[in-house]
């Protein structure tokens, strides 16, 4: 399967702990979304890399999210100290250079703050 | 925050009939998209239609875009019960990196 992967699927953790997920985007894709999505929702948008640079973030992406890139291929979404409104799909997107405006997207990480 | 306003919330039909979703926007697009979810397959692009494109189809697809009213509608044709997903409007603004701003969806429930 050459689609955007993302790890884990499933990740239950109490208030108070940190988590990290991971996305693997389409190789040779070097443009790189997150996006939440809480029940009943559409996905809102957190933050995007090109390449290795993280070029924008929302303001929903408050002092305990960081996200990166290391070598412009997978990306990492840490949230420290979770809260329960965290609770949420953390769902990841790319799409290659030069190529459409449509995104694809991974399964998501499906997060619950206990 | 959400850009885009679906209607209705939900829509229940049979199957072979036609199914339309509407899409409201606030601000000026560049594109706007439609996607599909469902609990197997997670998001999946549709189709896009730019803002200077008014019509555009693609298979049972058919989407239209009116700029002047903010607004874009979806029409399914011949529905069938593995139509039965939400989806989702998605706009892309003028300037920016093409990231989009999703509503909250219309789920579509296409019964046999």
């Amino acid at each position: 399967d050459t689609g955007v992967s993302q790890d884990p699927r499933h990740k239950i953790t109490k208030r108070g702990q940190n988590v990290t997920f991971r996305c693997d985007p389409i190789s040779e894709h070097n443009r790189l979304y997150w996006y939440r999505q809480t029940l009943g929702q559409g996905p809102e948008f957190l933050t995007y890399f090109q390449n290795e640079a993280q070029l924008e973030k929302s303001r929903l992406l408050s002092d305990r999210f960081s996200a990166e890139r290391p070598k412009g291929s997978f990306s990492t979404l840490e949230i420290q100290r979770t809260e329960q409104g965290d609770s949420a799909m953390y769902l990841c997107a790319s799409r290659p250079q030069g190529g459409g405006l449509e995104q694809y997207f991974g399964p998501g990480t499906r997060l619950t703050v206990t | 925050s959400q850009q885009g306003e679906e209607d209705p919330q939900a829509l229940s039909i049979q199957e072979g009939e036609n199914a339309t979703m509407n899409c409201s926007y606030k601000t000026s697009i560049n594109n706007l998209q439609w996607y599909r979810q469902n609990s197997g397959r997670g998001l999946v692009h549709l189709i896009l239609i730019r803002s200077n494109e008014r019509e555009k189809h693609s298979g049972r697809l058919r989407v239209t875009l009116d700029t002047s009213k903010k607004s874009s509608s979806l029409l399914i044709t011949a529905s069938r019960a593995a139509d039965t997903a939400s989806y989702f409007c998605a706009t892309g603004i003028v300037s920016g990196y093409s990231t989009l701003t999703f509503g909250k969806g219309t789920m579509l429930l296409v019964s046999p």
